[in-house]
């Protein structure tokens, strides 16, 4: 595996549901972070971590929690979800310089029912 | 103040012909980079080019180029030959040296006519 995975790809949850996204990266980078991107709005910022430590927190509902047990590796747990959460959740991570790109996972489509 | 604003929601190209896509940022410090990112219809960002605040000459990667007017704090993406394929969501993107967030503006629907 190369790059940055995510699964799963799509999820469908009821609101009572617990679930988890879980992205990893192959790259060595030491920042990683969860974006949540709603039909027709714009990239939203949800959760930064940089070497395993949490740095951003953009006012996130806390039905969601983030987990970075290692450089390689973050969750978002999910639990009583709204349906205004469904939307396309992406992870990312880039190397902790201003002059390097975020390279991005394939997304979890997420429906709540 | 929003960091990073595209003006153009949707634009339109023929197949072939070149497409600017605009791009203007606002910052105060010294030192950033300045991202262009293609989303397809299946969801992946892909990264496509990069300019450094402290770079002389517009960035080149391919078919695309990064009109970098610093004074004018823009950052504008040029396509030129546009295949179908590049039919996308296109979103710059901005990282200052303090921090690790990037800043993404809402982003360019482009759609390319045969």
């Amino acid at each position: 595996e190369t790059g940055v995975t995510q699964t799963p790809r799509h999820l469908v949850m009821g609101m009572t549901n617990k679930k988890s996204l879980k992205c990893e990266q192959h790259l060595g980078h030491n920042a990683m972070y969860w974006y949540k991107q709603s039909a027709k709005k714009p990239l939203e910022l949800m959760f930064v971590y940089s070497l395993e430590e949490r740095v951003e927190n953009n006012s996130v509902p806390s039905r969601f929690s983030p987990e970075c047990p290692n450089s390689s590796h973050l969750f978002l747990h999910l639990h009583t979800l709204q349906p205004e959460d469904s939307a396309l959740y992406l992870c990312a991570s880039s190397q902790g310089s201003w002059g390097n790109e975020q390279f991005f996972g394939p997304g979890t489509r997420l429906t709540v029912l | 103040a929003q960091k990073i604003t595209q003006t153009q929601p949707g634009m339109f190209v023929q197949e072939k012909e070149a497409v600017t896509l605009d791009c203007t940022y606002d910052t105060s410090d010294p030192s950033y980079g300045l991202f262009w990112y293609k989303q397809p219809s299946s969801g992946e960002m892909i990264f496509l080019i990069y300019q450094g605040s402290y770079d002389q000459q517009n960035a080149t990667e391919g078919r695309y180029s990064l009109n970098f007017q610093k004074a004018r704090k823009s950052a504008n993406l040029v396509i030129s030959a546009s295949q179908l394929g590049d039919s996308a969501m296109y979103f710059c993107a901005m990282r200052e040296l303090t921090g690790n967030q990037f800043y993404f503006g809402t982003g360019t629907s482009l759609t390319v006519i045969p």
